[in-house]
């Protein structure tokens, strides 16, 4: 069956770092694989997108890559705040009429000032 | 834009009672999906709209749960009845649907706990 696996231990590391998650994935041939932030008591906010022809994306902070050969994608928040602490999904989705993605069930990542 | 608004936003309810969860999208998204989240199973898809039609509601978990979108701007969340298990936040999220980052925009989501 189909599994998105993401650490279910929370990331603790100090502020200035660059915090690095993990998405593996199997039985899976995602088109797209995203990326989402989840605070506390709040809805996941989108954040990156990234397709299964493209190696890496950038945005600000934020560096994703994508490896369709491993079944990997790796998420980076450089120079890290405290302000970054909050779960973090990953969800993985098809092309075309199933377009809807599948979520994992997110890290959670503390940022220690 | 007020973002998707989801009421209410918690809800106590006891055992066998019916509960009526709302939502109401970003104006001009065509897309709407409800998922319940919680500590065991995560973020899991119940049922998307397109276009006010239901396309897939394989995530329902049974009969005692439906789903209405009457019209482009309102949806609802119905359980009836209740049952502890239901206990969760269920989350409604919308889309322009098959854009560019497929990207979905949730709500606050509503808080359930059923005694």
């Amino acid at each position: 069956s189909q599994k998105i696996e993401q650490n279910s231990e929370a990331l603790n590391i100090q502020e200035g770092k660059t915090a690095t998650l993990t998405c593996n994935y199997t039985n899976y041939s995602p088109a797209y694989l995203q990326w989402y932030r989840q605070d506390p008591g709040r809805g996941p906010v989108f954040l990156l997108l990234i397709r299964e022809n493209e190696k890496e994306k950038r945005k600000e902070r934020l560096k994703v890559t994508f490896d369709t050969t491993l079944k990997q994608s790796l998420f980076h928040i450089t120079a890290s705040q405290p302000a970054d602490s909050a779960t973090y999904l990953c969800a993985l989705g098809k092309s075309g009429g199933s377009y809807i993605p599948t979520f994992g069930r997110g890290t959670s990542l503390i940022v220690h000032p | 834009d007020a973002g998707v608004i989801q009421s209410p936003r918690h809800e106590v309810t006891e055992m066998g009672q019916e509960v009526t969860l709302r939502c109401k999208p970003i104006s001009g998204h065509n897309s709407l999906f409800w998922y319940r989240q919680t500590m065991m199973r995560g973020l899991e898809l119940l049922i998307y709209f397109n276009n006010n039609v239901p396309i897939d509601d394989s995530g329902m978990p049974e009969d005692r749960f439906s789903a209405k979108m009457p019209n482009a701007s309102f949806s609802t969340l119905k359980i009836q009845p209740s049952e502890p298990r239901d206990s969760a936040v269920y989350f409604c999220a919308s889309s322009l649907g098959q854009s560019y980052s497929y990207e979905q925009y949730f709500g606050p989501g509503t808080r359930l706990t059923v005694t």
